[in-house]
């Protein structure tokens, strides 16, 4: 696609729910990451995806958090037992692996909020 | 771990008056970018700086990046309502592997 897509846009789940979210990165951006990020706060990294493996995933907050991208294109951030403090926008971003200026292109977000 | 701070956390200005943001991180930088978030938005790229001292220009626009790779800024002169918006600088590391973000300044520009 054009952009880093995300989906959904909006999520209101109860406490104690299982959430999903999706990512489509840029076509051919071998890097994935997803941060997130709360209201007046700067992008909190979580995990970081290089091809089909997660290179880094030293930002996931506890176990409850997982993500996958097992084709190296789409990933999922899975979010079980969810808690309210777990409400804030999502946001996917993506980059080219290889030259390019090394910028990240961010989706648009999936804001998730917990009741 | 690393921790890339960033200040004023807001700054209101007047239309044509000029507005700066200040980065300091605690360790130094292989590179340091900066991406501006409009209201509702998501944030986008605008400058990446690699070399110690480098100062590049975008119009309006003038970024550095100081001697010891430690702290950067970005200066916008004569500002305009299509400033508005969140400003934020991101260390990364040399692999490209993390990009540490501030927490950003909320720039409002009052016609």
């Amino acid at each position: 696609g054009a952009g880093v897509s995300q989906t959904p846009s909006n999520k209101v789940t109860e406490k104690g729910k299982y959430v999903e979210l999706r990512c489509d990165p840029i076509s051919g951006h071998t890097a994935l990451y997803w941060y997130r990020q709360s209201l007046g706060q700067g992008p909190e990294f979580l995990i970081y995806f290089q091809g089909t493996g997660a290179a880094d995933d030293s930002g996931l907050p506890n176990d409850r958090f997982f993500a996958v991208r097992p084709e190296g294109s789409v990933s999922t951030l899975k979010i079980q037992r969810t808690e309210r403090g777990d409400s804030a926008v999502y946001l996917c971003a993506s980059r080219q692996g290889t030259g390019g200026t090394g910028e990240l292109f961010f989706g648009e977000g999936s804001r998730l909020t917990v009741l | 771990g690393q921790q890339v701070m960033q200040i004023p956390q807001y700054q209101h200005v007047q239309e044509g008056e000029d507005f700066t943001t200040y980065c300091n991180s605690s360790t130094t930088l292989s590179n340091i970018q900066w991406y501006k978030q409009r209201p509702g938005g998501h944030p986008v790229f605008l400058i990446q700086l690699v070399k110690s001292g480098e100062v590049k220009k975008q119009k309006r626009l003038t970024f550095q990046f100081g001697e010891a790779k430690k702290n950067s800024s970005l200066h916008i002169t004569a500002t305009q309502t299509t400033d508005v918006g969140t400003y934020f600088c991101a260390g990364v590391s040399s692999n490209f592997n993390k990009f540490y973000f501030g927490s950003g300044t909320k720039l409002n520009v009052k016609p």
